[in-house]
């Protein structure tokens, strides 16, 4: 009944591989975001999508892409992961502005 | 500097202690949002709010808009209250999206 999935919840890789995280609501929601969480700063917005291929940047978009062909998936893709995107992942949905968010349960991505 | 402030980073607390924790913003808002994450990672959203306080439950958060200041209290604390607070914001000019402070960690001890 979570409404938010993440997938998948932990993966490790290497340097210079791609890798891709999936965010899947089932509440129709029109915005989805991408935040990355690391020790010493706030969540920070990596890209943001506001409808079905409608993203934009968000501040610390450099080495991501993202992708919204439906309305429930939300895929950020890291074209060639670096030791420096080791972080935790975590989606968000928000019906629309001013409404709540609803956050997923997160991804721990190392690179090694 | 940051434009969400968050204070104190750490605090230690015996249970059944009142909490203040308090959040300063630099920037026009038109919401304030406070969230919980838990130890396991999993993060929940608390309250919204653009003016006054809100109540649920052992939680209050007050905002003074005026002051660009928010505060979450937490009555008769317990150990279970254990976890991240977060403030965010969301800015008058930045749509949908939220700045986050960096976070409050509680310890509640029995």
């Amino acid at each position: 009944d979570a409404g938010i999935t993440q997938s998948p919840r932990h993966k490790v890789t290497e340097t210079g591989t791609p890798v891709t995280l999936r965010c899947h609501q089932t509440e129709n929601h029109r915005y989805m975001y991408w935040y990355r969480q690391d020790p010493g700063h706030g969540l920070r917005l990596i890209h943001y999508s506001y409808g079905v291929k409608d993203t934009d940047k968000g501040e610390v978009s450099d080495g991501y892409s993202v992708s919204r062909s439906k309305t429930e998936d939300f895929l950020l893709t890291l074209e060639s992961a670096t030791s420096s995107q080791t972080s935790v992942y975590f989606c968000a949905i928000s019906a629309a502005q001013g409404y709540g968010y609803t956050f997923g349960s997160g991804t721990r991505l190392t690179v090694v | 500097k940051n434009e969400v402030e968050q204070s104190p980073q750490n605090l230690t607390a015996q249970e059944g202690e009142f909490i203040t924790i308090n959040c300063s913003y630099s920037v026009g808002i038109s919401a304030l949002h406070w969230l919980q994450q838990h130890p396991g990672g999993g993060i929940v959203s608390l309250f919204m709010l653009s003016s006054g306080k809100k109540k649920h439950g052992r939680l209050i958060a007050t905002i003074n808009i005026q002051e660009k200041h928010s505060s979450l209290h937490i009555t008769a604390s317990h150990p279970r209250d254990s976890a991240v607070y977060i403030c965010a914001v969301k800015e008058e000019t930045s749509g949908s999206r939220l700045t986050f402070g960096e976070g409050t960690q509680l310890t509640v001890n029995p």
